[in-house]
């Protein structure tokens, strides 16, 4: 398995508070990725990240925000959260620029917002 | 923009079965596919990926996917499933526009009965 650690794996929190997730990877790879699982949608790109303090939104970015300040870290972070933020939240990694290149995930942090 | 679709949301199957897990997708120009494994409580594993060349792809656990561009499909298959089969499969796509960028389909849950 690809060195992956999510934490925290669970945790329960109430609407307005933030939360910051944390994703560690012992690869070095360069690409690093925040989904979200819901049912129906399979997995959903939040935001994602090509290096260093370099990062870009996906397709579900609003409400969220990242930073990642070391090759190993990176973190997603819900400013407000809202109970629509309730979901399965899961890291990749990926080690090439390629599209071709399989991205490979951690075991995911299941976050419920009441 | 490219699209995954997979057409069905559960599919029951009896133990020593054959399967055939539908995935059709949408794009502009070449593609990547892939098709990822999710057990309970647990993150995704690659089972297998298309990249280029033979149509036919082999991945673990003895499922195969074939490659089909002129109907755009890419649907995985096991001529006999086993109980540690059931999970959740997931079809992905990416392509040279995408960068490393995967879109998902929406999942397909195979449940082996005894």
């Amino acid at each position: 398995d690809a060195g992956i650690t999510q934490s925290p794996r669970h945790k329960v929190t109430e609407t307005g508070t933030p939360v910051t997730l944390r994703c560690h990877q012992t690869e070095n790879h360069r690409y690093m990725y925040w989904y979200r699982q819901d049912p129906g949608h399979g997995l959903r790109l939040i935001h994602y990240s090509y290096g260093v303090k370099d990062t870009d939104k996906g397709e579900v970015s609003d409400g969220y925000s990242v930073s990642r300040s070391k090759t190993e870290d990176f973190l997603l972070t819900l400013e407000s959260a809202t109970s629509s933020q309730t979901s399965v939240y899961f890291c990749a990694i990926s080690e090439a620029t390629g599209s071709n290149q399989p991205q490979h995930f951690g075991d995911g942090t299941r976050l419920s917002i009441l | 923009a490219q699209s995954v679709t997979q057409l069905d949301s559960q599919v029951p199957v009896f133990e020593e079965a054959p399967v055939e897990l539908r995935c059709n997708y949408s794009s502009s120009v070449s593609v990547y596919l892939f098709w990822y494994v999710q057990y309970p409580n647990q993150g995704l594993q690659l089972l297998l990926k298309y990249l280029s060349g033979s149509t036919l792809v082999k991945g673990i656990n003895g499922f195969e996917a074939e490659f089909n561009k002129s109907q755009t499909s890419f649907h995985l298959r096991k001529p006999s499933v086993h109980i540690s089969d059931t999970a959740e499969y997931f079809c992905a796509v990416s392509d040279n526009n995408a960068g490393n960028m995967l879109t998902f389909g929406g999942g397909t849950r195979l449940m082996v009965k005894p």
